[in-house]
């Protein structure tokens, strides 16, 4: 059964400060990962996909991916209180459907 | 680009009535599109994958009687609601699959719709 885990928090990261989200999942077939963001009460956001194994950034995001550990990240830098919200982790498995992981939010403190 | 917008954004409507919403990708053509459902500070739950010109695949659990998905062009789905219930009251997100755009599973989400049934 393919699963995607991600600590749900709230993880509260200081304004300025790099905010670390982890993400781990269970099917070794996965293809790709999707990082998604969501304000409370919205609709998810796309932030960045990643699919291969390394890093890979944009702006002030980087998306980590270990193949071997099964293992994803996203890190923010320099944090913002408009980054404040919850964000899904998201395997793809190449058969149309993703798996959400829970959500991890996250707070940014002033 | 890879834009989803939904109708309506909000609707209320009285238990037992049947409610429509309208999934369209703007700028390009979405050969799939899903159905999830969330409820207040839970996980998106996929309710179904809906396929251009063919019948949608429901998730288990999820009555196809009771959600009804058309997927009638390349850039329109439709879920309607049948007989809700104050149970139904949620919010329904689509997505969609630009399979021109990035990695072919990525999904581009419409803003969402907010079923209240009283």
């Amino acid at each position: 059964q393919k699963e995607v885990e991600q600590n749900s928090g709230p993880l509260s990261v200081p304004e300025g400060a790099i905010a670390s989200l982890n993400c781990t999942y269970s099917d070794r077939g996965s293809q790709s990962f999707f990082w998604y963001r969501q304000y409370s009460g919205k609709s998810p956001e796309l932030i960045m996909f990643i699919y291969s194994n390394g890093d890979k950034e944009d702006g002030r995001f980087t998306a980590q991916l270990n193949k071997a550990s099964q293992y994803v990240s996203l890190l923010i830098r320099d944090s913002q209180p408009s980054d404040s919200a919850t964000y899904l982790c998201a395997g793809g498995f190449g058969n149309e459907k993703l798996t959400f992981g829970t959500g991890t939010r996250l707070t940014i403190i002033p | 680009g890879a834009v989803v917008s939904q109708h309506p954004s909000w609707v209320i409507c009285k238990s037992g009535t049947s409610v429509k919403i309208e999934c369209r990708s703007l700028d390009f053509q979405a050969t799939t599109m899903f159905w999830y459902r969330q409820f207040p500070k839970q996980s998106l739950m996929l309710m179904a994958t809906s396929n251009e010109g063919s019948k949608a695949t429901y998730e288990q659990g999820v009555e196809k009687d009771k959600f009804l998905i058309n997927h009638a062009s390349l850039t329109l789905s439709t879920l309607t609601v049948t007989s809700a219930h104050p149970e139904d009251s949620s919010f329904y997100i689509c997505s969609a699959r630009d399979p021109k755009r990035g990695v072919t599973d990525t999904q581009y989400f419409g803003p969402g719709t907010r079923l209240t049934v009283l």
